[in-house]
């Protein structure tokens, strides 16, 4: 079956400081891969994702990902963090082959704190 | 700009009640989902549909019934809410999966149930 680890549940960073967010995954095939961001109080907002192709993706907001195959990992990760990425990030596979529901499943989550 | 809408952001139900939580996406997407978010826990699909009228159970479907009358419109059913069901209920929508892979999700603000 799918699963998706994030093995850090809470991390906190100074501002200005690099920022990496682990994210391994079990699948059979190639996955779809993803990263969301959820602010306090709101809905998960897309950061960016990986279908095929290069395996370093860019996302919004400076946030880039890069898709290891041979480690199973999607990490996260970011040069200089801000205060305002503070909040909740989500790592989440897509099932490769569901031409009905295009469901995702996702980690637990990592929250993410900043330091001024 | 793509749009998911769930009615009711904050509900306090007692024990039993009968709980429905509403979602509206103004986008033609075919798909729509429904996910619990628990701390720890990430999301759990609860149900998804692909139609209008279809229903699939996603992996917590106990106690839980859902209802798809209109393409735009899915609705979580708490047939008799018991206080394990407190939790943020997301909702989420999408196109139907392209050949080049997964589509994106698109989700609400979440609808924060506590049940007393």
């Amino acid at each position: 079956a799918q699963s998706v680890t994030q093995p850090d549940i809470h991390i906190t960073v100074s501002e200005g400081a690099s920022l990496e967010l682990r994210c391994n995954y079990s699948y059979g095939a190639t996955p779809y891969l993803f990263w969301y961001v959820q602010s306090p109080g709101q809905g998960l907002q897309l950061l960016l994702k990986y279908f095929s192709g290069d395996t370093l993706v860019q996302g919004i907001k400076g946030f880039e990902a890069e898709f290891k195959r041979s480690q199973s990992s999607f990490n996260l990760r970011k040069p200089s963090v801000h205060w305002s990425d503070a909040a909740e990030y989500f790592c989440a596979v897509g099932q490769h082959g569901d031409n009905q529901g295009g469901k995702l499943i996702f980690g637990q989550g990592t929250e993410l704190s900043v330091k001024p | 700009d793509v749009k998911v809408t769930q009615s009711s952001r904050y509900l306090v139900k007692r024990t039993g009640e009968k709980v429905f939580l509403e979602c509206v996406q103004d986008m033609d997407h075919e798909n729509m989902f429904w996910y619990r978010q628990d701390p720890g826990l990430g999301l759990r699909l609860i149900y998804f549909s692909y139609d209008v009228k279809m229903k699939e159970k996603g992996d917590i479907p106990e106690g839980y019934s859902v209802s798809r009358e209109k393409k735009e419109r899915f609705s979580l059913i708490l047939e008799s809410a018991s206080t394990n069901q407190t939790s943020m209920y997301l909702c989420a929508s999408s196109h139907l999966p392209t050949a080049s892979g997964a589509n994106v999700l698109t989700f609400g603000a979440g609808s924060r149930l506590t049940v007393l």
